[in-house]
């Protein structure tokens, strides 16, 4: 089992509507967790961290977290053609707090 | 303040030739990581260093990679003897050590790497 896992997508989702972004993890000791943008020959980018239960919300961008699940979503508003990108999803490690990160889910917003 | 800064920001080499890539974290951020891109690909993990404690080589490829870090700041990765399939970009990440690790990472630009 990978230690942190994303559909690879691409997810295609029409302008103005919900982007929803999944996240699963193996490490029942992680306790954070990071979400990243990253554009087509650019750095990732990080927009959003959580560490606890439920949901946090920042602009267009909710995360939410679910511990007993060892599931964190990022959800994207009101989409804009501007938020294609590829988003990592990325843990601590329990044991060393080493930064885990998952493969990536391309996003294509539709305008 | 700055931000993670890396050099040369892109290297030509030739088969066989060594390269050093040059990372510089931002100040006060004790733990580095360096990764490689290929392209299209998703962030291969190549080496973490965390504060004063051995740093985890568990990501790099083979023996012709080597990375240091001098006075706990600026790091150097190594590539000895380059090969075609190092061509890639290569990513420095930084964050600070915070207790129960909400270590949030902030990356430089990258150096892309082609070997020729």
């Amino acid at each position: 089992q990978k230690e942190v896992e994303q559909n690879s997508g691409p997810l295609s989702v029409p302008e103005g509507a919900i982007a929803s972004l999944n996240c699963t993890y193996s490490d029942r000791g992680s306790q954070s967790f990071f979400w990243y943008r990253q554009y087509s020959g650019k750095s990732p980018e990080l927009i959003m961290s959580i560490y606890s239960n439920g949901d946090k919300e920042d602009g267009r961008f909710t995360a939410q977290l679910n511990k007993a699940s060892q599931y964190v979503s990022l959800l994207i508003r009101d989409s804009q053609p501007s938020d294609s990108a590829t988003y990592l999803c990325a843990v601590n490690r329990g044991r060393d707090d080493k930064i885990i990160f998952g493969k990536g889910t391309r996003l294509h917003i539709l305008p | 303040g700055a931000g993670v800064s890396q050099s040369p920001s892109n290297k030509v080499t030739e088969k066989g030739k060594d390269v050093e890539l040059r990372c510089d974290p931002i100040s006060g951020h004790t733990a580095l990581y360096w990764y490689r891109q290929s392209l299209g690909q998703g962030l291969e993990f190549l080496i973490y260093f965390q504060g004063n404690s051995a740093p985890d080589k568990s990501g790099l490829p083979s023996d012709r990679f080597s990375a240091e870090r001098t006075g706990g700041s600026v790091s150097t990765l190594t590539i000895q003897r380059t090969q075609q399939e190092d061509s890639a970009v290569y990513l420095c990440a930084s964050s600070l050590e915070v207790a129960g690790g909400r270590n949030e990472q902030f990356f430089g630009p990258g150096t892309r790497l082609t070997v020729l």
